[in-house]
């Protein structure tokens, strides 16, 4: 079993719409988790740190189930300019590195 | 906020030579970095966990005579690729945090083809 995995899409939706993107992952002793997002040919960026109690920045919801060792993106009005591929990353702790997912292609039509 | 430089961004070399890329944290001490290849439609894998002043741990099935990893100081690390061959072509990215946990930053990275 993968130690993070991603459904890898690709999400074909339409302008405004709304999506969300799941990831579970293995290690229940993990510390952090984020989304990352990259396009094509450049590097991951930051987008938003995941928190328990879930968090909001602007259209993206970030949630957190540590029992079920999942974790959610949901994007609102999706812009064309979300187009992008979004990594689901967990920091693992003691082992000290970051594990990314396979990530999840998005594509938001006009 | 926080800026990881990396170069160069792209380079092109005939196999058997030796590529050196260059990560520095502009603005922060990173006492960890790490480098990260990634192949066409695939995920960022982890080669190497470097921190300052210590020798470099790989991950598994990276060869460490073959990837050189030196971070002699707090806002430089850099990755040697050695006696290049065509399957080493990848895109290689750093990524350098100052507290491990909270808040990693990317490099641009370094497409690297070998001919």
């Amino acid at each position: 079993r993968k130690e993070v995995e991603q459904d890898p899409g690709p999400f074909n939706v339409p302008e405004g719409a709304t999506v969300a993107f799941n990831c579970t992952y293995s290690n229940s002793a993990s510390q952090s988790f984020f989304w990352y997002r990259q396009d094509c040919r450049k590097e991951p960026k930051l987008l938003m740190s995941v928190y328990s109690s879930g968090n909001e920045d602007g259209r993206f919801t970030a949630q957190l189930n540590r029992a079920s060792q999942y974790i959610s993106l949901l994007i609102r009005d999706s812009k064309l300019s979300d187009s992008a591929t979004y990594l689901c990353v967990v920091y693992g702790g003691a082992t000290n590195k970051l594990i990314f997912g396979t990530g999840t292609l998005l594509a938001v039509q006009p | 906020g926080a800026v990881v430089s990396q170069h160069p961004s792209r380079v092109i070399c005939k196999s058997g030579t030796s590529v050196k890329i260059e990560c520095r944290s502009l603005d922060f001490q990173a006492t960890t970095m790490f480098w990260y290849r990634q192949f066409p439609k695939k995920s960022l894998m982890l080669m190497a966990t470097s921190n300052e002043g210590s020798k470099a741990t790989y991950e598994q099935g990276v060869e460490k005579d073959k990837f050189l990893i030196n971070h002699a100081s707090l806002t430089l690390s850099t990755l040697t690729v050695t006696s290049a061959h065509p399957e080493d072509s990848s895109f290689y990215i750093c990524s350098a945090t100052e507290s491990p946990g909270y808040g990693y930053t990317f490099g641009s990275g370094t497409r690297l083809t070998v001919v």
